[in-house]
């Protein structure tokens, strides 16, 4: 299967932050990666689709990269309401799905 | 509105077998894939297994393969998730999802952009 690896696994920011997670694939994934945000006791919500597709209804300050096995998921000024937790998702290999392990965006 | 309601989650013994269904609403089902994704306390998000819209293809985590077995009723636009000897580690929030996908130059990128609220499965004696 094709790990997801995810880092940091948590950080603290404060609002209007620049803030960047980094999400790198085991082998090679092309464009294959979305990006998730969930917070406490709710579900997840799709953010970034095919690497750097925003999601429609999702705020432009969301914006995602990369291509091969390295990504990123930048939010340009923080806003009280991104604290959550991020998760990215290789749909390459679609008999095994896989997800990042998560990074927490906390308060500072 | 599209909207997905997963239901059938519950107290179940170790080796126990329970079925989890998610209700459709609000998009034409029998033309989309659908996944269920679970979650255990306090720790990230893990697919468990996918459906083609016809029902034809199926797809499975090895951590399940042999005991989950996914299906859908396209004409009760309902998925189905049969779970069978389950295990302690089976106990998660169980989420069900609606696949999409992305065409761009003849590649075709799936996502998962609509998600029910979940339904909490508990595997204790």
């Amino acid at each position: 299967d094709i790990q997801m690896t995810q880092s940091p696994s948590s950080l603290s920011a404060s609002v209007g932050d620049r803030v960047t997670i980094t999400c790198r694939a085991s082998q090679i994934i092309s464009s294959y990666l979305n990006w998730y945000q969930q917070k406490p006791g709710k579900a997840p919500k799709l953010l970034i689709y095919a690497a750097s597709n925003l999601q429609s209804g999702v705020p432009s300050r969301f914006s995602g990269s990369g291509s091969g096995t390295d990504f990123t998921l930048t939010i340009s000024s923080l806003q009280p309401e991104d604290f959550a937790t991020y998760y990215c998702q290789q749909s390459f290999s679609t008999l095994a799905l896989t997800f990042g392990g998560g990074t927490k965006v906390e308060i500072k | 509105e599209v909207q997905l309601l997963e239901s059938g989650g519950g107290l179940v013994q170790p080796g126990g077998s329970l079925r989890l269904s998610c209700a459709a609403s609000g998009f034409t089902f029998s033309s989309y894939a659908m996944s269920w994704v679970r979650q255990a306390p306090g720790k990230g998000l893990e697919w468990v297994s996918s459906i083609s819209g016809s029902g034809s293809s199926t797809y499975y985590a090895d951590s399940v393969k042999g005991r989950f077995t996914i299906s859908r009723d396209n004409s009760k636009n309902t998925l189905y998730l049969q779970m069978n000897s389950l295990r302690a580690e089976d106990t998660a929030v169980y989420y069900c999802a609606k696949d999409s996908k992305f065409t761009i130059f003849g590649v075709v990128f799936y996502y998962m952009d609509v998600w029910g609220k979940g339904t909490t499965v508990t595997v204790s004696s």
